[in-house]
């Protein structure tokens, strides 16, 4: 079973909000990943947890808070975004670090 | 630096007709993987292929296949006798051992038409 899960498909929120995107895996995979897509970009790399831990932080602005409670989730929380975070959130997850990374259906989020 | 380049933007082909999508990246490693992914309408990106820079042979799945040549730093995907369902965003990309991220290419859209 290859699949990796998101809650929920569609988010709207305002700039004041504070909501939490999910991620669930389990695959056994180790290494899971938060990309940030706009529309006709290729995706954009912005946390990875390896092992459970905080291994990549692409100089994500704060207002983006990822957690990893265990090896098989992966949170996103999102508090006072800005019009421009609107984007398609994916989740990925690996066996490990080299591997294959395998897509979660994503993510939609509209900041208005 | 690493760097993945997909020229083509955007190709469109008759359905049935065979297309092929470039792929060219720069590594100093000596050491990397390739992969192919593709991102259809409903925004899910699929993995097709994951390739090892040590193993220079070409790979057939179906109607996909792959070529690698490490002398011209190249990783084409070819699509023979394609489908409307092939429509879709490819994304070649690039990933060096012992990284944990990989390096995506603008992506080739690819329309096929009926």
């Amino acid at each position: 079973d290859t699949e990796v899960t998101q809650t929920p498909k569609h988010l709207v929120m305002g700039m004041t909000n504070k909501k939490s995107l999910k991620c669930e895996q389990h695959m056994g995979h180790r290494a899971m990943y938060w990309y940030k897509q706009k529309a006709k970009k290729p995706p954009e790399l912005m946390f990875v947890y390896s092992y459970e831990k905080l291994s990549i932080n692409e100089s994500v602005p704060s207002r983006f808070s990822p957690e990893c409670p265990n090896s098989s989730l992966l949170n996103l929380h999102l508090h006072a975004l800005q019009p421009e975070d609107s984007a398609l959130y994916l989740c990925a997850s690996s066996l490990q670090r080299d591997y294959e990374q395998y897509f979660g259906p994503g993510t939609r989020l509209t900041v208005t | 630096a690493q760097k993945v380049t997909q020229a083509q933007t955007e190709i469109s082909v008759v359905e049935k007709e065979d297309v092929t999508l470039d792929c060219v990246y720069e590594t100093r490693d000596t050491t990397y993987y390739l992969f192919w992914y593709k991102q259809p309408p409903s925004g899910e990106l699929v993995f097709l292929i994951r390739r090892n820079s040590f193993d220079e042979q070409n790979e057939i799945s179906g109607r996909y296949s792959w070529n690698f040549q490490k002398s011209t730093s190249s990783f084409n995907f070819t699509i023979t006798a394609s489908q409307v369902v092939d429509s879709a965003v490819y994304f070649c990309a690039l990933s060096e051992v012992g990284d944990d991220k990989i390096i995506f290419g603008k992506g080739t859209r690819l329309h096929i038409l009926p």
